[in-house]
């Protein structure tokens, strides 16, 4: 089973902290993405990415930069943290369709 | 962009009832609609799935139908159980960009 790896798995920061969430996945997938879960909105993507040096738009990308670093390697920034970015955080990975999900990150911005 | 409505946001049955969970996207190019299901603190798992070219799928106590000309799908759990009470969610795949969009989830709590 394809394994996806997020960390930290908690973190709280300030407003206009600076925070990056990591994800790794060891399955080689093209395909990885960032989405933020919040009570009534469901899973909403960010960014996602089909390899390394790529970067696509998301649908609530306003906030957040990524970066894919390695096949492997998928990053999402918050340069200026803002409460409204309090969420639940998971990365996923692709091959074909079907998400591999990462246990998520719980972010709280005071 | 491509919309999916997920509906009803939650549901309480009792163990033994069956379920029903309904999913409409808007997007005619979507041609991949897998399934998931989040148990509580847990990540999201994958369930079942459907193409654009199916009309049915099952899979031991579930039932995936897809509706091509209205754009709409709906899950059938049967059978409940207590281990079943999670949030499912809904999500639709274009053929190009491999864009992932998921409904808003619907929570099921079965009580025994």
């Amino acid at each position: 089973e394809a394994a996806v790896t997020q960390s930290p798995r908690n973190k709280v920061t300030v407003t206009g902290g600076n925070v990056t969430l990591s994800c790794r996945q060891t399955n080689s997938h093209n395909y990885m993405y960032w989405y933020r879960q919040d009570t009534g909105h469901g899973l909403r993507l960010i960014h996602y990415s089909y390899g390394a040096g790529n970067l696509q738009i998301g649908d609530v990308p306003d906030g957040y930069k990524a970066t894919r670093t390695t096949q492997e390697d998928f990053f999402l920034l918050l340069e200026l943290a803002s409460p409204s970015q309090t969420s639940l955080y998971f990365c996923a990975s692709s091959d074909a369709g079907t998400l591999y999900f990462g246990s998520g990150t719980r972010l709280t911005v005071l | 962009g491509e919309q999916v409505e997920q509906l009803p946001s939650s549901l309480i049955v009792q163990e033994g009832a069956s379920v029903l969970i309904n999913c409409s996207y808007t997007d005619s190019a979507s041609v991949y609609f897998p399934w998931y299901k989040q148990e509580p603190g847990k990540r999201l798992q994958f369930i079942i799935d459907i193409r654009s070219n199916m009309e049915r799928k099952q899979t031991q106590r579930l039932t995936l139908l897809f509706d091509k000309k209205t754009k709409h799908l709906s899950l059938h759990i049967t059978a409940t159980q207590p281990g079943d009470s999670a949030i499912y969610f809904c999500s639709a795949t274009g053929t190009g960009g491999y864009k992932v969009v998921f409904g808003s989830g619907t929570r099921l709590l079965v009580s025994p």
